[in-house]
């Protein structure tokens, strides 16, 4: 049974830096990953989705990259802003069927100190 | 265009009553989903649907059951709601299996 794992579960960092965030997965034989924002009280916005086929997908300041054999996936935020602090989730799609099923994380609560 | 809309928002239910919940989609979706999130949980598949008129199970879909009539709909109903199920519920479409736009949520308190 796939198994999504976000560590660390929250964290909190002052404006400008650079950060990381993971998600780990158990089975390898995944479609592709995403990464979602969710902000509180509201709903889940794709960020990035990356192909199995693919390593790594960038939109403006947001980098993720993808090891399939690792199991490992890693959202880079350049410059964190204020506006930055949610919650980021990452969520795998299975092989098989022609379902769209997505396994999600427990996400990590970000918080950027003005 | 209002992508996935839900309602209602929140809504306080006694033991053993009932309701629906609504989602509405106007992207000419095909797929459409119910997940429920629960602190330390993450979000977890209730049921789905692929098309009018068809649904199936996902990885939690006992006291649960959904309708796809419309493409543009699909409803979740609680036929005898009980605590376990206090959550948020969100709603979701796809174009097949591109990526899935999620609704605000609805927040169900099950006393």
């Amino acid at each position: 049974k796939q198994e999504v794992t976000q560590i660390p579960a929250a964290l909190s960092v002052p404006e400008g830096e650079n950060l990381v965030l993971n998600c780990s997965f158990t089975d390898s034989a995944i479609y592709n990953l995403q990464w979602f924002r969710q902000d509180p009280g509201k709903g889940l916005t794709s960020l990035l989705l990356i192909q199995s086929s693919q390593r790594e997908q960038t939109s403006g300041r947001l980098n993720a990259s993808l090891d399939k054999s690792s199991g490992r996936s890693t959202l880079y935020i350049a410059a964190s802003q204020p506006g930055d602090s949610a919650t980021y989730l990452c969520a795998v799609r299975l092989y098989g069927g022609a379902t769209n099923k997505l396994i999600f994380g427990t996400g990590t609560l970000l918080a950027v100190q003005p | 265009n209002a992508g996935v809309t839900q309602t209602p928002k929140f809504r306080v239910l006694k033991t053993g009553q009932s309701m629906t919940l609504l989602c509405a989609q106007d992207m000419n979706h095909e797929y459409m989903y119910w997940y429920r999130q629960d602190p330390g949980m993450g979000l977890r598949l209730i049921h789905y649907s692929v098309g009018e008129g068809t649904t199936a199970k996902g990885e939690v879909p006992d006291g649960y059951n959904v309708s796809r009539l419309k493409k543009q709909n699909f409803l979740l109903g609680l036929e005898s709601a009980a605590p376990s199920q206090t959550s948020v519920y969100f709603c979701a479409s796809s174009f097949r299996t591109e990526t899935q736009y999620f609704g605000p949520g609805t927040r169900l308190l099950v006393l």
